[in-house]
């Protein structure tokens, strides 16, 4: 099987701008979660998505929001962008079954906010 | 934003050597998840562990779930040069994907 692929890898965007990052599970994964990557906070939780619906969401701005698609495609949305969000992107898919709670993630995309 | 207690840190061993970490938590989790992350890539899922006091072994990798369910332990033996990178722990609980990850621990090994 196809491991979760993301595009772009890489993104150079401008304060204020807005960035929507892209996100293919495993196929057969339904649950797709976000997470950002800082070398001050770790790894943290942004939200999850399942069957389309927002199903869980982390302590982030409203800036930051997400949807999916009935194929399980995600995607995320950065708006009015500011230097803190310079990150490394990644999102995870995840299983439905007994084992729904391993989650396999992306490369990542490295958004940078100049 | 929450992390888990990670330690050590960083590690800086031998080739041959064996290696261990461990990963703290005030609160209780159902599912603890051990990742490997090399630099510039995702996350990759190494060992999962469900069920407090299990010990769960991937090749020379062997985690164990604590009895209080707040804490996690991942050995490595006969490191070798590949096993360099950062060791995540990662902790579940409730009926969310959401996942609270450690502080990390980075790994070097010497030839």
């Amino acid at each position: 099987k196809a491991g979760v692929t993301q595009t772009p890898r890489y993104l150079i965007k401008t304060r204020g701008q807005q960035v929507t990052l892209s996100c293919s599970p495993i196929s057969g994964h339904r649950s797709v979660s976000w997470y950002q990557q800082t070398p001050g906070q770790g790894l943290q939780f942004l939200f999850e998505y399942f069957s389309e619906t927002q199903r869980n969401k982390g302590n982030f701005p409203g800036r930051f929001s997400g949807r999916q698609f009935s194929n399980s495609r995600s995607e995320m949305n950065v708006s009015t962008l500011e230097l803190g969000d310079s990150a490394l992107y990644l999102c995870a898919s995840s299983p439905t079954g007994s084992h729904n709670y391993e989650q396999y993630f992306g490369p990542g995309t490295r958004l940078t906010v100049t | 934003g929450q992390q888990l207690n990670q330690s050590p840190q960083s590690m800086f061993i031998q080739e041959g050597e064996d290696v261990s970490m461990n990963c703290t938590s005030s609160s209780i989790f159902n599912t603890w998840l051990w990742y490997k992350q090399d630099p510039g890539e995702g996350p990759v899922l190494l060992i999962a562990l469900y069920k407090a006091g299990e010990l769960t072994s991937n090749g020379r990798l062997t985690a164990q779930f604590g009895i209080t369910r707040k804490d996690s332990f991942l050995n490595i033996s006969a490191s070798i040069p590949s096993d360099v990178g950062i060791y995540f722990c990662a902790g579940q609980s409730g009926a969310t994907n959401k996942l609270i990850f450690g502080t990390g621990t980075l790994l070097a090994v010497q030839p």
